[in-house]
């Protein structure tokens, strides 16, 4: 039973494409989030969501917009998608008030922008 | 401006030996310090995490050893498998939501 479960696994699209990722936990948790990792396998934060108030919105392009339709799911909607978008996007959740630092990852999306 | 600095980018250890990476951060207001665990095609996992107010952590084989003076934080991995062979990340959090990530290292185990 996947704690955090991302879909699509793998995303390949053209350029100038729109697509989305969604996101959903399991674990009751109340603050999920949304990491880049690069092909360096940097992995960096771009946004979070705790009880569906947007609270870490790092520098991300605004083509990258999320949204998070109650406090078990948190969409990532790309718009206008670039070859520089390509790489593993993941999903994560805590719990904010017990261990807010304690996050759990989702397997991640690999996108590819041909 | 890279908060959390992580050594070395690869290595490799013999079956039975002790693997040693290793982190330092800058920002003092940082209280949690987790390592994460990430095999190919897999999302990082929690191995152990610390908190500054203790200098060693150890479950298992994974040992945390952590110098607040220093900034500076280790993960040990005793009689290292096959099976550990991984990408391992250190971090940093603090008050706010952030993880501030390493920028990892790769971990080969030869048999």
């Amino acid at each position: 039973d996947t704690a955090v479960s991302q879909t699509p696994k793998y995303l390949v699209t053209q350029m100038g494409n729109d697509k989305s990722i969604k996101c959903e936990q399991n674990l009751g948790h109340d603050t999920m989030y949304w990491y880049k990792q690069d092909s360096k396998k940097f992995l960096k934060i771009m946004f979070s969501y705790n009880n569906k108030e947007l609270i870490i919105n790092e520098t991300v392009p605004n083509r990258f917009s999320p949204k998070s339709p109650d406090k078990a799911h948190l969409n990532l909607h790309i718009n206008s998608l670039e070859l520089g978008d390509s790489a593993v996007y993941f999903c994560a959740s805590s719990q904010a008030a017990t261990a807010k630092n304690i996050q759990y990852f989702g397997a991640g999306t690999r996108l590819s922008v041909l | 401006q890279q908060q959390v600095k992580q050594s070395p980018q690869s290595l490799i250890v013999q079956k039975g030996g002790i693997s040693i990476i290793n982190c330092a951060y800058e920002n003092t207001a940082f209280d949690y310090f987790p390592w994460y665990q990430q095999f190919p095609g897999k999302g990082p996992a929690l191995l152990i995490a610390i908190r500054p107010d203790v200098s060693e952590k150890k479950e298992g084989r994974f040992t945390i050893s952590f110098n607040k003076s220093a900034k500076q934080f280790s993960l040990h991995i005793m009689d290292s498998q096959p099976g550990d062979s991984a990408t391992y990340f250190c971090a940093a959090g603090g008050s706010n939501y952030k993880l501030t990530f390493g920028k990892g290292t790769l971990l080969t185990v030869n048999p």
